[in-house]
């Protein structure tokens, strides 16, 4: 079973220019995050879907973060204009939601950003 | 979602084993504990939870206090390949409820 696969694995750009991050999940699983990992920190939540809803954008940066989710599977996030503190690691995670199912999230590999 | 306190490291002899603590002394009635672990250029794994019984997995057991106030992972036979960072998350049950990650602990297993 294919995992939760992410483009790029590394960016480099400077500072101004826009970037974005390709997220495709678990065949199947109706919800994706979007985390936030700096270094030497556990990931934060930007943001999560439930099909193709964004139910919690809540800690997304809205002046420059942007995120949709096609059809409710394959997702997309970008930032515009990109900040020097924007170099982080991105994660995009799945997992499926069902009655009496617990918070069992499948995580990519991330995209390393970083911003000179 | 209550709050957990993790130690930032902690070593382990390969073959032995290895017991990660976590304090959570505010979780209410109907959160669960959950174990994730990230190994290094990796997303992180799910790998345990429990809400007051103890758990056993493949990979793991979780033993959790009659209190509820703290929890340790209990890795019975670490190997190399188990050097991560281990957070350890105070969670509703379902994905509505939001993964809050901490700074985890980073166990290092040597040979």
């Amino acid at each position: 079973e294919a995992g939760v696969v992410q483009s790029p694995r590394y960016k480099i750009i400077e500072k101004k220019q826009p970037v974005a991050f390709w997220c495709n999940p678990i065949s199947g699983h109706n919800t994706l995050y979007w985390y936030r990992q700096n270094l030497g920190q556990g990931p934060e939540l930007l943001i999560r879907y439930e099909n193709e809803e964004a139910v919690d954008d809540s800690q997304l940066p809205k002046d420059r973060f942007s995120a949709e989710r096609l059809k409710g599977v394959d997702s997309t996030l970008k930032i515009q204009p990109a900040e020097l503190g924007d170099s982080a690691v991105y994660l995009c995670a799945s997992s499926l939601e069902s009655t009496g199912g617990y918070n069992e999230q499948f995580f990519g590999p991330g995209t390393r950003l970083t911003v000179l | 979602d209550a709050k957990t306190t993790q130690p930032p490291s902690m070593d382990c002899a390969e073959g032995r084993a290895a017991n990660l603590p976590c304090n959570h002394s505010t979780i209410s009635g109907n959160e669960y504990v959950y174990w994730y672990r990230q190994i290094h250029s990796q997303g992180p794994q799910y790998i345990i939870h429990g809400l007051k019984n103890n758990e056993t997995n493949e990979m793991a057991s979780l033993i959790i206090t009659e209190d509820r106030k703290s929890s340790t992972l209990i890795l019975p036979h670490a190997t190399l390949r188990d050097t991560a960072v281990y957070y350890c998350i105070v969670s509703g049950r379902s994905g509505y409820s939001t993964l809050t990650f901490g700074k985890g602990t980073m166990l290092l297993v040597s040979p």
